[in-house]
């Protein structure tokens, strides 16, 4: 069966410091992976996607960036932490055909203070 | 473009009471649709999916119709418990891509008093 992990858990960060996400998927090759960003009482915010090894589309511009270095891992990074990227984020699986369903991960609740 | 929209929470029911969440959608082609389920600190489940117009998903004893002629997939559950308090997502696929891109609606919350 496939399993989806995200760390750290939970993360506390000042403002202007990086960050470095980390997503791995077990159990499938060669999936679709994404990003999500969720507010605080809001929706879903798709931020990356990625088809391929080193293939990624980002949906919104911002100071973050996402890079895929090997099939089923999934990195999330930014240079400069501000506030509003405060947020619950989410990292996610699909196969790369049929119905499309994702699978998603345990997330990572990061505050910038 | 496609779009999804879920009927505005919150949603307060009492134990045993009978549950439905609206949800319509706007799409090119004929996409998959999905329910997921996201309890507090969570990450989102998938609770259900249909792939085809008259399709029905069930689990848990949830359930929801693809109905292609309303655009809509309804979820529905005879008697909620408390532990189904949680936000529900209404999603559909882009099938025009192979992406495998969902768009999500805006999230119901559902609270269910003892």
């Amino acid at each position: 069966s496939q399993t989806i992990h995200q760390w750290p858990a939970t993360l506390v960060q000042p403002v202007g410091s990086p960050l470095s996400l980390e997503c791995t998927v077990e159990g499938t090759s060669n999936p679709n992976l994404y990003w999500y960003r969720q507010a605080a009482g809001r929706g879903l915010q798709l931020l990356f996607y990625s088809v391929g090894i080193g293939q990624i589309s980002s949906e919104v511009p911002q100071n973050l960036s996402a890079s895929r270095p090997q099939d089923r891992q999934f990195i999330l990074s930014s240079k400069k932490l501000l506030l509003s990227d405060s947020g619950f984020y989410l990292c996610a699986w699909s196969r790369t055909s049929g119905s499309y369903e994702q699978y998603f991960g345990p997330g990572t609740r990061l505050t910038v203070t | 473009g496609d779009s999804v929209t879920q009927m505005e929470g919150p949603v307060t029911l009492s134990e045993e009471a009978f549950l439905t969440i609206n949800c319509t959608y706007t799409a090119t082609g004929y996409p998959s649709l999905f329910w997921y389920v996201q309890y507090p600190g969570e990450g989102l489940q998938l609770l259900l999916k249909a792939t085809k117009a008259d399709d029905k998903g069930s689990n848990k004893g949830f359930e929801a119709t693809y109905r292609k002629e309303t655009t809509s997939f309804h979820l529905e559950k005879g008697s909620v418990q408390v532990s189904d308090s949680a936000v529900y997502f209404c999603a559909l696929s882009e099938r025009a891509s192979n992406t495998g891109k969902l768009i999500f609606g805006q999230g119901t919350t559902l609270q269910v008093k003892p």
